[in-house]
């Protein structure tokens, strides 16, 4: 029973690399999220999709692409690398974002931008 | 693991204490809300949750209480354990189907 799978668990890259982050869920949710999360900032919403085929920005969405092209995956994409993009991100998914959104969440990944 | 804890308000308690973590939200229009536990070097874990229309719901060791009038949430742990050392986050339903996270509380509990 994996729930939530981020590939890979660590990168590092240099300033201006791309690179892609993976996010399967085998629990048939509608729902999935990125999240950066940075030391004593709590958790921050990059982008989300309500459900396949779409996506939406969150509260921090610049430097960062998205795609949902089949139910059960949500890619992170950058483009361009900055430092500032240094952070652990963590996929979520929920089976109803709407009235009991409980979100469940990958290991995360750790990224370094040198 | 990587250290989200800088930086964050600690709780330090001895073990078999009953812990209380508060957490502050900001809309008054929130229906919904999440407690999560993270573990060093892990994702969020869901711990309870409790709609508006409720002020008190429990679990196993856990309490949330909810007031509304002062907006604000209380995750309470009963007989606190080592292994419940972690940081704690509150989460509020902000509406388009996302969650919008507090910053979080470390709870450090010693033997």
């Amino acid at each position: 029973n994996a729930g939530v799978t981020q590939t890979p668990k660590f990168r590092v890259l240099k300033t201006g690399q791309s690179m892609t982050l993976l996010c399967a869920q085998d629990m048939n949710h509608e729902y999935m999220y990125w999240y950066r999360q940075d030391p004593g900032m709590g958790l921050r919403l990059i982008h989300y999709s309500v459900g396949e085929g779409t996506t939406a920005k969150g509260e921090v969405p610049d430097g960062y692409n998205v795609s949902r092209l089949k139910k059960q995956n949500f890619l992170l994409g950058l483009e361009s690398a900055a430092p500032s993009q240094t952070s652990v991100y963590f996929c979520a998914s929920s089976y109803d974002g709407l009235a009991k959104n409980i979100q469940y969440f990958g290991a995360g990944t750790r990224l370094s931008v040198l | 693991g990587e250290s989200v804890g800088l930086h964050l308000p600690t709780l330090s308690v001895q073990e078999g204490d009953n812990s209380i973590i508060n957490c502050a939200y900001s809309n008054s229009a929130s229906d919904y809300f999440i407690w999560y536990k993270q573990e060093s070097g892990k994702g969020p874990q869901f711990i309870i949750d409790i709609r508006s229309n409720m002020d008190k719901r429990q679990g196993q060791r856990v309490t949330v209480l909810l007031n509304k009038t002062v907006k604000h949430l209380s995750l309470q742990i009963a007989a606190t354990q080592p292994g419940d050392s972690a940081v704690y986050f509150c989460a509020e339903n902000s509406g388009y189907s996302t969650l919008t996270f507090g910053k979080g509380t470390m709870l450090l509990v010693s033997p």
